[in-house]
């Protein structure tokens, strides 16, 4: 089973449409987790952090099941500029560094 | 403000050359510094860390090397490069258990 594990998609959604990506991880000791988003060819960057008693920022909500080992990111209400491929990260408690995961990540096209 | 610069953008080398990519850090003292590496289509792949100042801590056994000479500047090379070299290598800086934060990465193609 791998670390970190997304749907690879891609999804394709209509602007104004409502759309979940969910995450799953394998190490229950995970202590971090975070959504990045990555435009073609480009670097990836922060989208937000997730936290257990949930995390929203405009249009965007991450939330994270420590239970089941999952995190999830809504997206209300798309954008054609939400088209972009959204990473799942992971950080693992340091055994001599912490240990970042990156999920394969999930396409995003959002079309008029 | 923190700022990651990398170079060079974009970088053409034949088999068997070497290769040396560089990545500062301004804004910040004492960053964990990464080298990761995207290839085509996949996700990203850690291949070194940095948690101070000649200390590098590799994740892949590879033909690929770091080192930090300075506390902002940590450098990826390699003797000889391979076809499967090829890809997108991103440097990134974070403090700890916490977020992480990318320059913005050399584009290698191996010929």
């Amino acid at each position: 089973r791998k670390e970190v594990e997304q749907d690879p998609g891609p999804f394709n959604v209509p602007e104004g449409a409502t759309v979940a990506f969910n995450c799953t991880y394998s190490n229950s000791a995970s202590q971090s987790f975070f959504w990045y988003r990555q435009d073609c060819r480009k670097e990836p960057k922060l989208l937000m952090s997730v936290y257990s008693s949930g995390n929203e920022d405009g249009r965007f909500t991450a939330q994270l099941n420590r239970a089941s080992q999952y995190i999830s990111l809504l997206i209300r209400d798309s954008k054609l500029s939400d088209s972009a491929t959204y990473l799942c990260v992971v950080i693992l408690p340091p055994t001599g560094g912490f240990k970042t995961i990156f999920g394969a990540g999930t396409r995003l096209f959002v079309k008029a | 403000s923190q700022t990651i610069h990398q170079w060079p953008a974009t970088l053409v080398q034949p088999v068997g050359s070497p290769l040396s990519l560089e990545c500062t850090v301004e804004g910040t003292s004492n960053p964990n510094l990464y080298w990761y590496r995207q290839a085509a289509g996949r996700g990203l792949q850690l291949l070194f860390y940095s948690v101070g100042i000649g200390q590098i801590s590799s994740e892949v056994p590879q033909n690929l090397s770091a080192s930090r000479p300075q506390d902002r500047q940590f450098i990826l090379s390699s003797k000889k490069l391979l076809l499967s070299d090829s890809g997108f290598y991103l440097c990134a800086r974070g403090q700890g258990g916490y977020e992480q934060y990318f320059g913005p990465g050399t584009r290698l193609t191996v010929t």
